[in-house]
């Protein structure tokens, strides 16, 4: 079983609609989250990071996180075709950062 | 305000050979990692540097070392290069500052680019 996955996609969403991006993990001691986006032959850049279970917002996007379901997702509200780009869900774990394979989420107009 | 630098590039090598990567962390941070990315896939952790020590390994094999200087940089050497070796390989400076519970947020440079023969 993989630390932390996530589906590969590709999720293609229409420009404006709302997009929910998904992962798991596998290590209950985990404590930090986090969404990083990667545009193509580019390096990941952090977006989001959620310690506590609940919703946390900042501007278009909302991470969500369930410590009890072992569960985190994004949520990226009036989608630009700029948001198209692969998004890494990554876990603390064990003193280092995890990644999923990544979700390629494509916007299109 | 600099942000991680990592050089070189790109570069070609073929099986068998050996390869130094260096990363300079972005101002005030204290830890190095790196992270191999074969396309199409997520960074798969490689290990982490601090105070000049290897505090933390993935799963790789000896022939992966690396190395942090006094300023913090690092180095990433692979010897004994295989096809499988080519990917994208990643830096990434963070704080300890505070303990770990603050560490977590990864600032990434932009790759070095291998390619094995």
């Amino acid at each position: 079983q993989k630390e932390v996955e996530q589906n590969s996609g590709p999720l293609s969403v229409p420009e404006g609609a709302i997009a929910s991006l998904n992962c798991t993990y596998s290590d209950r001691g985990s404590q930090s989250f986090f969404w990083y986006r990667q545009y193509s032959g580019k390096s990941p850049e952090l977006i989001m990071s959620i310690y506590s279970n609940g919703d946390k917002e900042d501007g278009r996007f909302t991470a969500q996180l369930n410590k009890a379901s072992q569960y985190v997702s994004l949520l990226i509200r009036d989608s630009q075709p700029s948001d198209s780009a692969t998004y890494l869900c990554a876990a603390h774990s064990a003193s280092k950062i995890i990644f999923g394979s990544g979700t390629r989420l494509s916007i299109r107009p | 305000d600099a942000g991680v630098t990592q050089s070189p590039t790109h570069l070609i090598k073929t099986r068998g050979q050996q390869v130094t990567l260096r990363c300079s962390p972005k101002s005030g941070h204290d830890t190095v990692s790196w992270y191999q990315q074969a396309l199409g896939q997520g960074p798969q952790f490689i290990f982490q540097y601090y105070e000049e020590e290897e505090r933390q390994r993935g799963n790789f094999p000896d022939r992966f070392s690396g190395h942090q200087f006094p300023n913090y940089s690092s180095e990433l050497n692979v010897n004994a290069l295989l096809l499988g070796d080519s990917a994208l390989y990643l830096c990434a400076s963070s704080s300890l500052a505070g303990g770990l519970a603050n560490t977590g947020e990864l600032f990434f440079g932009e790759g070095s680019r291998l390619t094995v023969l």
